[in-house]
């Protein structure tokens, strides 16, 4: 059973350009997070998917977007990147429904904005 | 709004030590609580829950119980092994049914043989 997985594995862009990244959830999650960890703190919350529906954002600018697909995957876009946009960028999922509190995370993409 | 407090790193122990790492929350009602690791280049693995309050959490070894009263969950181990050594993440989940997780800032823990 794979467990979730992301790519690419790093990312090297320039300020002002544009980035997708991916994430295939585990195999029967149907609910998709997206975290930021810049190095050395904890993961922030992005936004959260369920239903291919934004369902909760976190503390974010609007060139933070995302989508989730029919079958569960999601991308996280970011436009105009800044130099404070570099971090690894962590996706999680979990199956929905009550008492569903455990997330499984992938290895996360690096993105470095030079 | 709801946060997470995790002790000052890094932690430096000799193997066979004990371990405690100190985390403390602040949330509205009554929140589930984690311990995530993460070991050098890679990703964020559950280590133990919590999801109310006086349960224990335990796995591997470590242990963490939930105590409401001092809105804590601090994560032990009896004896560390090199083997340990990641860094280690509390982390609360307020709205059950949407499930964000809000984390500490990690503690580095390293463990010398």
């Amino acid at each position: 059973d794979a467990g979730v997985t992301q790519s690419p594995t790093h990312l090297i862009k320039t300020r002002g350009q544009q980035v997708t990244l991916r994430c295939s959830p585990k195999s029967g999650h149907d609910t998709v997070s997206w975290y930021q960890q810049a190095l050395g703190q904890g993961p922030q919350f992005i936004f959260q998917y369920y239903e291919e529906e934004e369902r909760q954002r976190g503390n974010f600018p609007d060139r933070f977007s995302g989508h989730q697909f029919p079958n569960y995957s999601s991308e996280l876009n970011v436009n105009a990147l800044l130099l404070g946009d570099s971090a690894l960028y962590l996706c999680a999922s979990s199956p929905s429904g009550k008492g569903s509190y455990e997330q499984y995370f992938g290895p996360g993409t690096r993105l470095t904005v030079t | 709004g709801d946060s997470v407090t995790q002790m000052e790193g890094p932690v430096t122990l000799s193997e066979e030590a004990f371990l405690t790492i100190n985390c403390t929350y602040t949330a509205t009602g009554y929140p589930s609580l984690f311990w995530y690791v993460q070991y050098p280049g890679e990703g964020l693995q559950l280590l133990l829950k919590a999801t109310k309050a006086d349960d224990k959490g335990s796995n591997k070894g470590f242990e963490a119980t939930y105590r409401k009263e001092t809105t804590s969950f601090h994560l032990e181990k009896g004896s560390v092994q090199v083997s340990d050594s990641a860094v280690y993440f509390c982390a609360l989940s307020a709205d059950q049914g949407a499930q964000k997780l809000v984390f500490g800032q990690g503690t580095r823990l390293t463990i010398n043989p």
